[in-house]
């Protein structure tokens, strides 16, 4: 199975200060098509999760653009260019590259 | 508007079995790729399985854990998802949500979960 590994696994942030979140996977999740199949979810408390991100750069319709996507291999990172209140919550990566779809550990973002 | 209503979540014994479903409107499920996935309390996401489109052959996936105790299906006239499981554990606790992936296999449409409880 593949294993995502996220860093860090808590991040206190200043409200209009950026974040990131970095998520390195066990093996490539590239396809023959050379889109990377990584996808960033936010699970704010209490909520289900909702899609952010999708083929580690394309932002999910209605997602506001201070949120971006980014690598490609083994290596992505998550950014927020400046936080705001609505982005508490926990932070996952995960893979649809091959089953078993796997999921990070989360990430939970937190206001200093 | 595209929508997921899941339902059937309940307190199970042990050794019991459920049966989850989830009730699709805006789209056609047989037309996607569709996915459960369940949260302990306090815990991550897990992924439980999936069903591939028609299109694709409808073939099924699940994780280890679940495996060989768990059934995924589809229901074509009420256009709904189902997750059936037997020999349930106390560690198949959580809410277990439905997703569609309408986009690039993403996990772009998500339920809002229905809570199982093992316990005796």
């Amino acid at each position: 199975d593949i294993v995502l590994t996220q860093t860090p696994l808590s991040s206190p942030v200043t409200l209009g200060q950026p974040a990131s979140i970095s998520c390195r996977s066990s093996q490539s999740l590239g396809h023959g098509d050379q889109n990377m199949y990584l996808s960033w979810l936010q699970q704010r408390p209490g909520q289900p999760p909702r899609l952010l991100i999708y083929q580690s750069s394309n932002r999910f319709s209605g997602v506001p653009d201070r949120f971006s996507g980014s690598g490609a291999g083994t290596d992505f990172t998550l950014k927020i260019s400046t936080v705001e209140a609505e982005d508490v919550g926990v932070y996952y990566c995960m893979q649809v590259a091959q089953f078993p779809y796997t999921f990070g550990q989360g990430t939970e973002l937190e206001i200093k | 508007e595209m929508q997921l209503v899941e339902s059937g979540g309940g307190l199970v014994k042990p050794g019991g079995s459920l049966r989850l479903s989830c009730a699709a409107s805006g789209f056609t499920v047989t037309n996607v790729w569709m996915s459960w996935v369940r949260q302990a309390p306090g815990k991550g996401l897990e992924y439980v399985g999936c069903i591939k489109s028609k299109k694709a052959g409808g073939t099924t996936d699940f994780s280890a854990p679940v495996k060989g105790r768990v059934t995924i299906s589809t229901e074509d006239s009420k256009n709904t998802l189902y997750l059936e499981m037997n020999s349930v554990k106390i560690e198949d606790t959580g809410v277990y949500y439905c997703i569609s992936s309408n986009i690039a296999g993403a996990f772009d449409l998500w339920g809002q979960g229905t809570t199982v409880t093992v316990s005796s």
